[in-house]
């Protein structure tokens, strides 16, 4: 299992600029959540998916945010335009079907570190 | 409102020293209940979960969690810990009703020789 993967692992932008940030779940799972970390701010949640529905996007910032599940293996993450407060590591992490009610495993990504300028 | 609360920022422990990490948690039921551990670029691992049923939950590398209902607390623990185990620590709730998980905002291990 390739476990969840993340692209690109690194990106450097000038403000103003279009950021797209990718994944890809592990194949079977059917919850895909995109996260950010910052020192600031922690672990925040900006979106999750069910079956490649948007479930809950209360997280995601501002209107410059948007993320899509075009199908079941695959998300992005885009910034439009990017700022520098922008600047942290996103996490995507996936899960499988809910099982009776509990609360599964979630399996992350090892992030996409962006920087803007 | 859930929350999770990790008190210790920073800890260092000398290798092979024992380990305690805090978590409490606010929740009106008894949640499930995970520890992830992040090293340096990586992201975020499971070490263990607790859903119900023994209140001491086995993980990973030596680890494991005791969960205490009256002092809402998930502690980790690791008799002796390797100079492996740096990184950073994370202790996270996911409420019954919910898909999310919410994270306490870790806890850095250092560990000296």
């Amino acid at each position: 299992d390739a476990g969840v993967i993340q692209s690109p692992r690194h990106e450097v932008t000038e403000m103003g600029q279009e950021v797209t940030l990718r994944c890809k779940p592990i194949s079977g799972h059917d919850y895909l959540f995109w996260y950010r970390q910052t020192m600031m701010r922690g672990l925040e949640l900006l979106i999750y998916f069910n079956n490649n529905v948007p479930i809950d996007d209360s997280g995601m910032p501002e209107d410059r945010f948007s993320a899509k599940m075009p199908n079941a293996s695959f998300s992005t993450l885009k910034i439009q335009p990017s700022e520098p407060r922008d600047s942290a590591v996103y996490f995507c992490a996936s899960r499988g079907p809910r099982a009776s009610g509990y609360t599964d495993t979630q399996y992350f990504g090892p992030g996409t570190r962006l920087t803007v300028l | 409102a859930q929350s999770v609360t990790q008190p210790d920022i920073h800890i260092t422990v000398s290798e092979g020293a024992s380990l305690e990490l805090r978590c409490n948690y606010s929740y009106g039921a008894t949640p499930y209940l995970f520890w992830y551990v992040q090293s340096p670029g990586q992201g975020l691992q499971l070490l263990l979960k607790y859903f119900s049923g023994d209140t001491l939950v086995q993980g990973i590398k030596g680890f494991e969690a005791e969960f205490k209902r009256s002092q809402s607390s998930f502690n980790l623990r690791k008799p002796s810990v390797h100079w492996s185990d740096a990184a950073e620590y994370f202790c996270a709730v996911g409420p019954y009703n919910t898909d999310k998980l919410i994270f306490g905002t870790g806890t850095r291990l250092q560990v000296f020789p």
